[in-house]
């Protein structure tokens, strides 16, 4: 079975800095990752995905994600932070399609941002 | 084009009861999926419905069952509510069968309460 690590639990970033968010997954074929944000009580936005082809992927809000075989990785980056980032985070998983039921996605168990002014 | 969009928003409900939770997936997608997230976690993955069929399912005991309507629209129901069932219930909608390999969109979810 598959499964995601976010390593780092909370993070607090100044405004205007860069940010990097750790992903790392278990998974024995090749994976289809993502990464989503939550804010206070809603529900979760897509910011990026990746499925093939080129590793960096560029998101939404400026956000962009490489993903790196060798490491199990899926890192999120951002160049620099807006006051309007802190929130959620949540690196998923979901299983190539091999035919047969479907699995959904594994979900890591979030990083909180926080962006200091 | 309309979003995923759940009701109710907020719910309690005591100890042993009954609950129904309804989601209208976006317009043009077939399956749902429906994922429990408890306080400070993660979503976890509960069941997933293709074609008005129970897909595949997470590690969910059998009081957690669902439907999906023609429209493609759906239920959660959870029998014997637990106070470990207090959570914030997410569906989210997508085209293909397989969940990995193609976007879900999430609805707001509804915050059960369980007292």
């Amino acid at each position: 079975a598959q499964s995601v690590t976010q390593p780092d639990i909370h993070i607090t970033v100044s405004e205007g800095a860069s940010l990097e968010l750790r992903c790392n997954y278990s998974y024995g074929a090749t994976p289809y990752l993502f990464w989503y944000v939550q804010s206070p009580g809603q529900g979760l936005q897509l910011l990026l995905k990746y499925f093939s082809g080129d590793t960096l992927v560029q998101g939404i809000k400026g956000f962009e994600a490489e993903f790196k075989r060798s490491q199990s990785s899926f890192n999120l980056r951002k160049p620099s932070v807006h006051w309007s980032d802190a929130a959620e985070y949540f690196c998923a998983v979901g299983v190539s399609d091999s035919g047969g039921g479907a699995d959904g996605l594994t979900f890591g168990k979030g990083t909180h941002l926080i962006i200091q002014p | 084009e309309t979003g995923v969009t759940q009701s109710p928003t907020h719910l309690i409900k005591t100890r042993g009861q009954q609950v129904t939770l309804r989601c209208s997936s976006q317009s043009g997608h077939n399956t749902v999926s429906w994922y429990q997230q408890a306080l400070g976690q993660g979503p976890q993955f509960i069941f997933q419905y293709y074609r008005e069929e129970e897909n595949g399912r997470g590690n969910f005991p059998p009081r957690f069952s669902g439907l999906q309507f023609p429209n493609y629209s759906s239920e959660l129901n959870v029998n014997a509510l637990e106070l470990d069932d207090s959570a914030l219930y997410l569906c989210a909608s997508s085209l293909a069968r397989r969940q990995g390999n193609t976007e879900a969109f999430f609805g707001q979810g509804t915050r059960l309460t369980v007292v």
